[in-house]
Parts: structure tokens; C-alpha cells; sequence
């Protein structure tokens, strides 16, 4: 059983609030990745890191930016959430060295910005 | 450019029979394919996969079949059951190559029906 974990599950919020989607895994796993979901559409990487303090920028531009202070912790922030920011964001990690790569997924975030 | 295609949006199957969902990819730097179900109100999860060497790969009900030169992949449900409802996703990463990472890139999706 896969222990990746999102909070808040669902969040509601206006135009121009900050929000920081939280995402923490207790697999001990080096790769974290946030993906964007909207429904019936492909999932779209929009950042991963392979451990602490490396992050990167996925093939789906994004006005969010993410941290890894620590190996479990891999928060999302919106600094101006914005209506087109709507859609499920989906948490996962993976272990290093691994082939294929399994990733393992949280339960999402889904956002609504009104 | 949509690099991996599922374009069946939904399918829907007696209970006991077989399901086949079907998946088409564009990129031949692609080696590895994998496939998650998702539930309703649930992160996808993993369900099986296939290397470029291999044409098959079984588990238990699940078969996954891989059709290098047609870029084609599919994925065998016998018997379904109703658990089995969900959408499920194909997705695809290149190999290993010194370092680089493993990124997936999904289709949007088929959403299987099983009915009772």
C-alpha cells in the first residue's frame, strides 16, 4: 500500500488568494513529481524533483512553484490563484533507480478558484 | 503533440467477458509502458507493465500486449469484473540512458464499464 498523502483533498478559493497544496510520502522515495488533470484530459507534469533541494520545471507550463526542503515534503504554491488555475493536481513519487518508473500517486487536490 | 493516444474515451462490458482497451503511441524513443487505473476521488494506481523487448506481459487477470512495429498497445481484462470500473490510463517513458530521468507521459484516459 502506497503511503503518498495530499491536503486539502478539495479547496475552493477566490481570485487572487495564495494557496500551497501539500503533498508528504513515507516511502522514503527520492522522486517526487505534480501533475495537472483537467477531466477527460491526459495527466501533465508540470514539476518533479529527484531529491532535496532539486527541482524542476515539467512539459506543462505553470505559474506554481514547489520546494523540497525535505525528502518526504514536496509543497505547491500558487503566490495569485486565478480561475484558470481550476483543475485536480495529483502528488507522486517514485523510488530511485527503479525501471520502469512506478510512480505512486496521492488521492489529488482538486481546485476550484472562483 | 499528443505522444500517447487512447482513443476509445469509454468502453463498456459484460461482466465475465473480455475487455480490451487499446492504446497507440507516436514516439519511438518510447521503451516502457505502463498502465494505472483510477477510481473516482482516487490518485491512479499502478496495474501493470511492459518493456520494448517483451510483445506480452501477464498478471493473473491482466495482460498487457505490445506491438512494437504498429506502436501499439493494449490491455487485456479477462474475465472483467464489476470492480474493474474505472478509468484507466496508458502511459509511456523512454529508457534509462546515463542519468536521465524516467518522465511518463499518459493518454487521456479510457473509462471502462463493467456491467453485472
Amino acid at each position: 500500500e502506497a503511503d503518498i498523502y495530499q491536503t486539502p483533498r478539495y479547496l475552493v478559493i477566490g481570485t487572487g488568494k495564495k494557496i500551497t497544496l501539500e503533498c508528504s510520502q513515507t516511502m522514503g522515495h527520492d522522486k517526487m513529481y505534480w501533475y495537472q488533470q483537467d477531466p477527460g484530459m491526459e495527466l501533465h507534469l508540470i514539476h518533479y524533483s529527484y531529491g532535496v533541494n532539486s527541482t524542476e520545471k515539467g512539459d506543462l507550463s505553470s505559474e506554481s512553484t514547489v520546494s523540497r526542503i525535505r525528502t518526504e515534503h514536496f509543497p505547491l504554491t500558487l503566490e495569485s490563484a486565478r480561475p484558470s488555475h481550476t483543475s485536480q493536481y495529483l502528488c507522486a513519487s517514485s523510488e530511485w533507480g527503479t525501471v520502469p518508473d512506478e510512480q505512486y500517486f496521492g488521492p489529488g487536490t482538486r481546485l476550484t478558484v472562483t | 503533440d499528443q505522444q500517447v493516444k487512447q482513443n476509445s474515451p469509454s468502453l463498456s462490458v459484460q461482466e465475465g467477458r473480455i475487455s480490451i482497451l487499446n492504446c497507440d503511441y507516436t514516439n519511438s524513443m518510447f521503451d516502457y509502458f505502463l498502465w494505472y487505473k483510477k477510481y473516482p476521488a482516487e490518485g491512479p494506481t499502478f496495474l501493470i507493465s511492459i518493456s520494448s523487448i517483451k510483445d506480452k506481459n501477464e498478471d493473473g487477470r491482466f495482460t498487457v500486449f505490445l506491438n512494437k512495429s504498429a506502436k501499439h498497445l493494449s490491455l487485456h481484462i479477462v474475465p472483467s469484473q464489476p470492480g474493474d470500473s474505472a478509468v484507466y490510463f496508458c502511459a509511456a517513458s523512454e529508457g534509462y540512458s546515463g542519468g536521465s530521468n524516467y518522465k511518463l507521459t499518459f493518454g487521456k484516459g479510457t473509462l471502462l464499464t463493467v456491467n453485472p
